[in-house]
Parts: structure tokens; sequence; C-alpha cells
């Protein structure tokens, strides 16, 4: 099982802060995604990232997969108290299995 | 809409019951999980099936089985419930090709006293 590194593991900021998010590993992924849970729900898919160097945006939220693809980054600007959430990072290896970073838990107050 | 889901939100049952969590799916995917989620532990594979009848262990599967009888249908089985397998459990389907979105159902709280 490959291991996908988090950090930070906890983050408080209030309304209107920038914040990035880490995923590292020591392994290559062929791609690497973002999810976003909320309390009692399951996680629902925000990016997928493929290309080595890449960089998606959608919305406040940018995403990017390191060149050696072994990483990636997620980047809020302006976070705003709907983004609160716990923010996981998956990504597989040869089989069909996505294997989940412990996740950065995320509270934005106003 | 894509949608997953799992029988229960909430559960309580007692040490030694048999437990039966039961997840659909109607996206005609083929392939399904089921992942448990604990505090400063994340998320967790516990069986994955890629076809009927399929199933493969993930990396905590111990005290844990699996059917998939129907494609649409795969059922997580505790045989003896254990007070260390409270945790919250999630089901997610997937089509079948490497590294692609999963999608998950709501989960489902398992307390066992």
């Amino acid at each position: 099982t490959q291991l996908l590194e988090q950090s930070p593991q906890f983050l408080s900021i209030q309304e209107g802060e920038n914040l990035t998010v880490y995923c590292n590993s020591s392994s290559v992924f062929s791609s690497l995604q973002w999810y976003r849970q909320e309390p009692g729900e399951g996680p629902v898919l925000l990016v997928t990232v493929v290309t080595g160097g890449e960089v998606k945006k959608l919305k406040r939220l940018t995403f990017q997969f390191g060149d050696a693809r072994k990483d990636s980054s997620l980047h809020i600007t302006a976070a705003q108290p709907g983004d609160t959430g716990l923010y996981l990072c998956a990504g597989g290896d040869s089989g069909y299995a996505l294997n989940f970073g412990k996740g950065t838990s995320l509270l934005v107050t106003p | 809409d894509v949608k997953v889901t799992q029988s229960s939100r909430y559960l309580v049952k007692r040490t030694g019951e048999k437990v039966f969590l039961e997840c659909v799916q109607d996206m005609d995917h083929e392939n399904m999980f089921w992942y448990r989620q604990d505090p400063g532990l994340g998320l967790r594979l516990i069986y994955f099936s890629y076809d009927v009848k399929m199933k493969e262990k993930g990396d905590i599967p111990e005290g844990y089985s699996v059917s998939r009888e129907k494609k649409e249908r795969f059922s997580l089985i505790l045989e003896s419930a254990s007070t260390n397998q409270t945790s919250m459990y999630l089901c997610a389907s997937s089509i079948l090709r490497t590294v692609t979105e999963a999608f998950f159902g709501q989960g489902t709280r398992l307390t066992v006293v």
C-alpha cells in the first residue's frame, strides 16, 4: 500500500484568510484525487490531477500536482465558512482501489 | 444523479452478533469498496470487488467478510462483532478502470456495545 501523508492535520482560520494543505508520498502516482467530506457524509470528489506539474482551478480552490507526481497541494483563497470540512487526498497504485491520506480537518470561522 | 446507498445511517449491535451492512449502487459500476474511517487513522480499505462474486482483501480484512451476488449490491459482514469494530463504514463504487473517481455512500456509523 502506498502511503499518503497529509499536512497539516488540523487547520483553524478566519473567514477571508488563505491556506494551503499538502499531500506527499514517496511513491509515484499515475493520478491523484482530492475529496471533501462534511460531517456525517461520505467524501465527494473535488478534482483529479493526472499530469506532473498540472494546475487545476475550481473557483477559489487551486490544485497542483508535483512535477514528479509524488505530491500535491490544495490552496484555498479567501476561505469561507462553507469550506469547512475534511480534505482528503487519494491515489491509486496498480490495482483499482484508492489509497487515502488521513486528511486535513479545516475549520473556517466567520 | 449517481447514487450509492447504504442501508443504515446508524447501527448499535451487541458484542458477538453477526452484522450485515448493505450497499447498493445504481450506476452499473464494476468496482465496489468497503472502507472504515476512524479518527487519526483515515480511510482504510477492508475489501473490494471488481466483479460479481469476485472479492479482494484490502488492508484490514480480519474480522470481516463480503458478499457480491449481484453487480449493484455489495455487503459487508462482521462475523462476530467486537467493540474494536465500532467505526464509520463507507461504501464506494467506481467504473472498471484504474484510478478513477469513487462515489461514496453516506456512511454507516456502527457502535458495538
